[in-house]
Formats: C-alpha cells, sequence, structure tokens
C-alpha cells in the first residue's frame, strides 16, 4: 500500500460546485502539505500543517481551505470551484528533523473544473 | 527574493548522453537545495540534494554541481538512459523554515 494516498485520483466537476480532496498517511509523519501542479510553474504551496492544531497559508491559498482531522488526515476543499482551479493536486508528508528530510507525495488527483 | 528559475523547460538527450538541467536563486539564506523526480501519473520523489558547504555531490549517475557565488545549482545525469526520461524539479528552502520554494520543471526526453 502507498505510504500517502490521495483521493479521488481524478474528479470533472462544475463551476461552483464544493469539492473535498482527501490525503491519510501511514508514515507518521507530523507534517502535510498541500500543493498544486500546473505547467510551466512547478509546484505551488496552498496551506501546510505541522500538527492537528496548526494550520498554515501558503503561497496560493485563496479560494482553498484545509482540515487537519488527525495526524494522518488532511483534507483540501474548494468552496465554490472556478476553472482556474482546474490543475493537479498532490499532497505531501514530512518527518520532523533538520531541513534534509525528504517531503513523500501522494500520486496527485487530477482535478477539471468545467 | 524567493523565486528559483530552473531551465530549460523541456531537454531531449540521446541514449548514453550527458543531461544537464541549471537552476538559479537569489535568496542567499537558501541553505538546501533538493532535486525531486516525477515520472507521469506519479508523485515527485526526491532524487540527490545538497548543501552549500560543499560545491559537488555524486550519487550514481546524478550528481549536483554547486556554485554558491553564482548562486547556481544543476544536475548533471551520465550515460542517461530511456528510463531518466521524467520531469525534474530544482527547490531550495531556508533554515528552520524547511518549506521549499520550486523551481517550473524541466520534462526530460531520452532518446534510445
Amino acid at each position: 500500500d502507498a505510504d500517502v494516498t490521495q483521493t479521488p485520483r481524478n474528479r470533472i466537476t462544475k463551476t461552483g460546485k464544493r469539492i473535498m480532496l482527501e490525503c491519510s498517511q501511514t508514515k507518521g509523519h507530523d507534517r502535510m502539505y498541500w500543493y498544486r501542479q500546473d505547467p510551466g510553474l512547478g509546484l505551488r504551496l496552498i496551506y501546510y500543517s505541522f500538527d492537528v492544531k496548526d494550520i498554515n497559508k501558503g503561497e496560493i491559498s485563496d479560494g482553498y481551505s484545509v482540515s487537519r482531522q488527525a495526524q494522518a488526515k488532511f483534507s483540501l476543499s474548494l468552496e465554490s470551484a472556478i476553472p482556474n482551479q482546474t490543475a493537479l493536486y498532490f499532497c505531501a508528508t514530512r518527518g520532523k528533523g533538520p531541513g534534509n528530510q525528504p517531503q513523500h507525495f501522494g500520486d496527485g488527483t487530477r482535478l477539471s473544473i468545467l | 527574493q524567493q523565486q528559483v528559475k530552473q531551465s530549460p523547460q523541456s531537454l531531449i538527450v540521446q541514449k548514453g548522453g550527458i543531461s544537464i538541467i541549471n537552476c538559479a536563486y537569489e535568496n542567499t539564506a537558501f541553505d538546501y537545495f533538493p532535486w525531486y523526480q516525477q515520472f507521469p501519473g506519479k508523485g515527485p520523489a526526491l532524487l540527490i540534494a545538497i548543501r552549500p558547504d560543499v560545491s559537488e555531490k555524486k550519487e550514481g549517475r546524478f550528481t549536483i554541481s554547486f556554485n554558491k557565488s553564482a548562486k547556481q545549482f544543476s544536475l548533471h545525469i551520465m550515460d542517461s538512459q530511456p528510463g531518466d526520461s521524467a520531469t525534474y524539479f530544482c527547490a531550495a528552502s531556508e533554515g528552520s523554515n524547511y518549506q521549499l520554494i520550486w523551481g517550473a520543471g524541466t520534462k526530460l526526453i531520452i532518446k534510445p
């Protein structure tokens, strides 16, 4: 089984709909991240969480919200989806320790908003 | 100040050749420089990383070269193989922040 699992893997929805993307991990890591990937733009950080009670905005948090339901679960919501939120979304985790701890990524959710 | 600029956007290399991807940064406080490799349908995975106290780090066919004065670092893939075809991202982070600032990515194709 994958260490970082994202659901759904693909989603097509309409403008204005509320959408939730879910991430769960079995790595026991405290730190979790949500990124979006767009061609030519790399990965941009949406939100990150250092533990259940610690949620922080990233570079592009507008239009998104998150919930850290447990150490192992971190969900991303689009309250009212718009077409320019069409992208590939990744969840990642990282353990505590010095900066050379790698981030571990799920396989992504491809989201299309019509 | 926070950007990491990566080039080229795409690269085609013959099997057995050397692939070179470059990144430049402005923030002199960055102290950790990883490269991630991403295959289609998968998330990025750490490939190799370097700290600015060394000028080069080699792991198998993959080498990072780091030039602190020029604020540049590069990934070299020796004897490139079709299985190396992937998208490569450079990134950087600063101190205890550990937030990665990502380059735009390079799509590498190795022709057999």
